[in-house]
């Protein structure tokens, strides 16, 4: 079982929707949970980050974490095509300081 | 704020060369973070430095990579006898110690081994 898991897509969206990203989690002392966006040949970009049951809004994004259910979540209200990356979601555990990264899920925004 | 910096962005090298990529942190930024990235991957955590301490290593880090950061400042990262399987992105972050500790990535060195 991968550490952290999330669909690998694509997800295809049109302008103005909402989209809905979503990544599980197997290790229960995690604390922190951050997602960044990444396009082609780029490195990735931090967009959000939780560390708190519940949700977190920042401008159109909104993330989403249970730790009940081990699961975190990313929305993003009114989708745009410079939306279109592959969007990562990264745990960091218990004392350790490094990222465990999912595979990523690759957003495609259409007009 | 200057963001991380690596250099050099691309490099190719033959298979068993050596070589050795750097990596500017941002300037209050006391952690230093190496991760490798493979297409259709996610980063992979290589190793980990708060100021000149190397904390953690990764298990997948063979013995012919070493990193340093001698002053707990800039970091370098060397990789001996490349091998092709070496190829990807290696990418360098930092954070703060304080706080959530949110990693800031940096531009990337890619790595192309013939």
């Amino acid at each position: 079982q991968k550490e952290v898991e999330q669909n690998s897509g694509p997800l295809s969206v049109p302008e103005g929707a909402i989209a809905s990203l979503n990544c599980t989690y197997s290790d229960r002392g995690s604390q922190s949970f951050f997602w960044y966006r990444q396009y082609s040949g780029k490195s990735p970009e931090l967009i959000m980050f939780i560390y708190s049951n519940g949700d977190k809004e920042d401008g159109r994004f909104t993330a989403q974490l249970n730790k009940a259910s081990q699961y975190v979540s990313l929305l993003i209200r009114d989708s745009q095509p410079s939306d279109s990356a592959t969007y990562l979601c990264a745990v960091r555990s218990g004392g350790y300081n490094k990222l465990i990264f999912g595979a990523g899920t690759r957003l495609a925004v259409h007009p | 704020d200057t963001g991380v910096s690596q250099d050099p962005r691309h490099k190719i090298t033959k298979r068993g060369q050596n070589v050795t990529f750097r990596c500017d942190p941002i300037s209050e930024h006391n952690r230093l973070y190496w991760y490798r990235q493979t297409l259709g991957q996610g980063p992979e955590f290589l190793t980990y430095f708060q100021n000149e301490a190397q904390l953690e290593k990764s298990r997948l880090l063979s013995d012919r990579f070493s990193a340093e950061r001698p002053k707990g400042s800039f970091s370098t990262l060397e990789i001996q006898r490349t091998e092709q399987g070496d190829s990807a992105m290696y990418l360098c972050a930092s954070s703060r110690l304080a706080g959530g500790a949110e990693q800031f990535f940096g531009p990337g060195t890619r790595l192309t081994v013939l």
